[in-house]
């Protein structure tokens, strides 16, 4: 089965710097990842996924993560924060093997922006 | 709406009491998903639905839980005889089908349940 871990619980930045939000994953195989987003009072809404086409991946609103085998990881980044990202983060993957997709959710990052 | 939809959005109630909760998936979505997400964690998988059929319920925490989706829509969530312990957020999700495992799940904005 798959798991991920999220290494830090809080993030705080100020507006316009840069967003660095870690994401270590284990898995046996080729693994499934995403990034999803929740606001106050909001649903949680993805932000990227990836899907091993291109270890790039960009998502919505500026942010994009790299998915690095040799590291285990799937860092979410953004070159400029934006008061408008404070929100807590997940990294998720996808349990067990099989397209059955039951997310496994990382314990979550807050982040922060100060103005 | 275009969205997925939960009701009530909270509940409060006594503990020993049943509550059931209520999901309404994106129009045409096959999968439906249920999660629960406790104060500072991410959301834990409960069970999932492919049209009217449970597929996968191995996410409940014992046998107070429970759900449906008799119709292939609508699913309710019922929990029996809670305890305080229960008090979550709990989260549906709904998704165009799972044997892509790709395929994004959209999510509601939740129920907060109390149990007091």
């Amino acid at each position: 089965a798959q798991s991920v871990t999220q290494l830090d619980s809080h993030v705080s930045v100020s507006e316009g710097t840069p967003v660095l939000l870690r994401c270590n994953y284990s898995s046996s195989y080729s693994p499934s990842l995403f990034w999803y987003v929740q606001h106050p009072n909001k649903g949680l809404q993805l932000l990227l996924k990836y899907t091993s086409a291109a270890t790039l991946v960009k998502g919505i609103n500026g942010f994009e993560a790299e998915f690095k085998k040799s590291e285990t990881s799937f860092h979410l980044t953004k070159p400029s924060a934006h008061m408008s990202d404070a929100a807590e983060y997940f990294c998720v993957g996808v349990r067990g093997s099989g397209n059955t997709g039951k997310l496994i959710f990382g314990q979550g990052t807050t982040l922060q922006v100060k103005p | 709406g275009a969205g997925v939809s939960q009701s009530p959005r909270y509940k409060v109630t006594k503990r020993g009491q049943d509550v059931a909760l209520r999901c309404d998936p994106i129009s045409g979505h096959v999968s439906l998903y249920w999660y629960r997400q406790a104060l500072g964690q991410g959301p834990e998988f409960l069970t999932y639905f492919n049209y009217e059929a449970q597929q996968d319920k191995s996410g409940l925490p014992n046998d107070r839980f429970s759900a449906e989706r008799p119709e292939g829509s609508i699913s309710t969530l019922t929990i029996q005889r809670t305890e305080q312990r229960d008090s979550a957020m709990y989260r549906c999700a709904s998704s165009l089908a799972a044997d892509r495992v790709y395929n994004e799940q959209f999510f509601g904005p939740g129920t907060r349940l109390t149990v007091l």
